[in-house]
């Protein structure tokens, strides 16, 4: 039972153009969400983060939006360059009984922004 | 230091062999974890230790044994593996285990069991 997806595996960009990436989530218990970019041969790296009492969370040419009642989010990249090509994985978490969180990663979106 | 390490960056091992994968960061993080990660899959969750002890164990099965001697280092310790757990064995450290802190995560030990 996949409880975060992300159903487009690969997407194309022009270079200077927005980059949207998505994100769907089943578990209304979660209440953080991260976005992380993996390149080949390297571990993954954070991006941005947004809590389930925000919308939108902006970091230079990163925005993540949160949508609850749709149980969406999405990651909007502008402009979008070539370096930015990548895996993308968002992750949604939620504490365990423990008092610890725990992260679920989506499949992944690979993104590939054409100079 | 910002970063976190793991070695070997490759290992190759019988089924009958013992290893060990070794994580470290001194960033001063008191959450560590181990995630797997095979091809085309995203990266899942195997243990997590909190102040270096373990909090979540995700029902992995007992060849695969985690330690977390100080606060700045995890390993996981490998006996009688079995093919299908040949994957990306990553590691990540987060300043505290709330989800407040992104993780940083290694590069990964590419685990080949023959």
């Amino acid at each position: 039972d996949q409880q975060v997806k992300q159903n487009s595996p690969s997407l194309s960009v022009q270079e200077g153009r927005i980059s949207i990436l998505n994100c769907d989530y089943t578990n209304s218990m979660f209440d953080y969400f991260l976005w992380y970019k993996k390149y080949p041969a390297e571990g993954p790296t954070f991006l941005i983060s947004i809590s389930s009492i925000k919308d939108k969370n902006e970091d230079g040419r990163f925005t993540v939006f949160l949508n609850k009642s749709a149980k969406h989010l999405s990651l909007h990249i502008v402009p979008s360059q070539p370096g930015d090509s990548a895996v993308y994985f968002c992750a949604a978490s939620a504490v365990q009984s423990s008092g610890t969180y725990k992260y679920i990663f989506g499949t992944g979106t690979r993104l590939k922004v054409l100079a | 230091d910002t970063e976190v390490t793991q070695t070997p960056k490759h290992l190759v091992m019988g089924m009958t062999n013992k290893k060990s994968l070794k994580c470290e960061q001194h960033m001063g993080h008191r959450a560590m974890y181990w995630y797997k990660q095979k091809a085309k899959k995203p990266p899942e969750l195997m243990f997590v230790y909190s102040y270096e002890k373990l909090s979540i164990n995700e029902s992995v099965p007992s060849r695969f044994s985690p330690e977390c001697p100080n606060s700045s280092l995890l390993n996981l310790h490998l006996h009688a593996l079995q093919p299908e757990d040949s994957a990306l064995y990553l590691c990540a450290s987060s300043q505290e285990p709330g989800t407040d802190y992104g993780y940083t995560f290694g590069s990964g030990t590419r685990l080949t069991v023959v």
